[in-house]
């Protein structure tokens, strides 16, 4: 079945760039997204990017894709403290069901 | 619009009670969508509706798990025999049929004493 890994920490400093790698196994996902979690709560859509683009940039938020390697990147620019909390890849493996690795928990110090 | 919404937030049970839960999804959304995420990781798929039609359902949902939507609206989760192995985070999300971009209610924590 698909497979998606994330590195599971990542910590910055606050103004610092913040760039969180995902890689994944199936390639036919029509898009890849990118999710938010803080600590106790449900799961934030941030951004998402369909699988024929390269790159999408929304406000602090770039999504790199490169399809021949399978590896999906998230930039976040300006990291601030609210930006702390786990960020989950997820791809959808030729059905509708969503596939996610097991999180990044970024970490911004001030 | 509201989002998606879910009850309860919080459920303590003890082993071998039943326990059900409710997920209300984006109005205009025909798709609706279980997960269950444990500590420490990702979301893990288990079922989900297409209007009132249940069209999939994980290997991780077992026997004592069973799920419907009557009108193709909410929904609801039940487990019975709640076993300590059940405790968990248990996440909705809806979907339009035709852009499967999911968004996710806050979740209902289930802890099974």
């Amino acid at each position: 079945g698909e497979d998606v890994e994330q590195s599971l920490f990542l910590s910055v400093r606050e103004g610092d760039s913040s760039v969180i790698n995902c890689t994944y196994t199936d390639s036919s996902s029509t898009y890849l997204y990118w999710y938010k979690q803080e600590p106790g709560a449900g799961l934030q859509l941030l951004t998402y990017i369909f699988s024929n683009m390269d790159m999408k940039q929304d406000q602090r938020l770039t999504v790199l894709l490169n399809k021949k390697d399978k590896h999906l990147s998230l930039r976040i620019a300006d990291t601030q403290t609210g930006d702390s909390a786990i960020y989950f890849c997820a791809v959808i493996p030729g059905y509708s069901t969503l596939t996610f690795g097991k999180g990044t928990m970024l970490l911004v110090s001030p | 619009d509201t989002g998606v919404s879910q009850n309860p937030r919080h459920k303590i049970t003890k082993r071998g009670q039943n326990v059900t839960f409710r997920c209300d999804p984006i109005s205009e959304h025909n798709r609706l969508y279980w997960y269950r995420q444990t500590l420490g990781q990702g979301p893990e798929f288990l079922t989900y509706f297409q209007n009132e039609a249940q069209l999939e359902k994980s290997r991780l949902l077992s026997d004592r798990f069973s799920a419907e939507r009557p009108k193709g609206s909410f929904s609801t989760l039940e487990i019975q025999r709640t076993e300590q192995g059940d405790s968990a985070m248990y996440l909705c999300a809806s979907s339009l049929e035709t852009t499967d971009t999911q968004y996710f209610g806050p979740g209902t924590r289930l802890t099974v004493l």
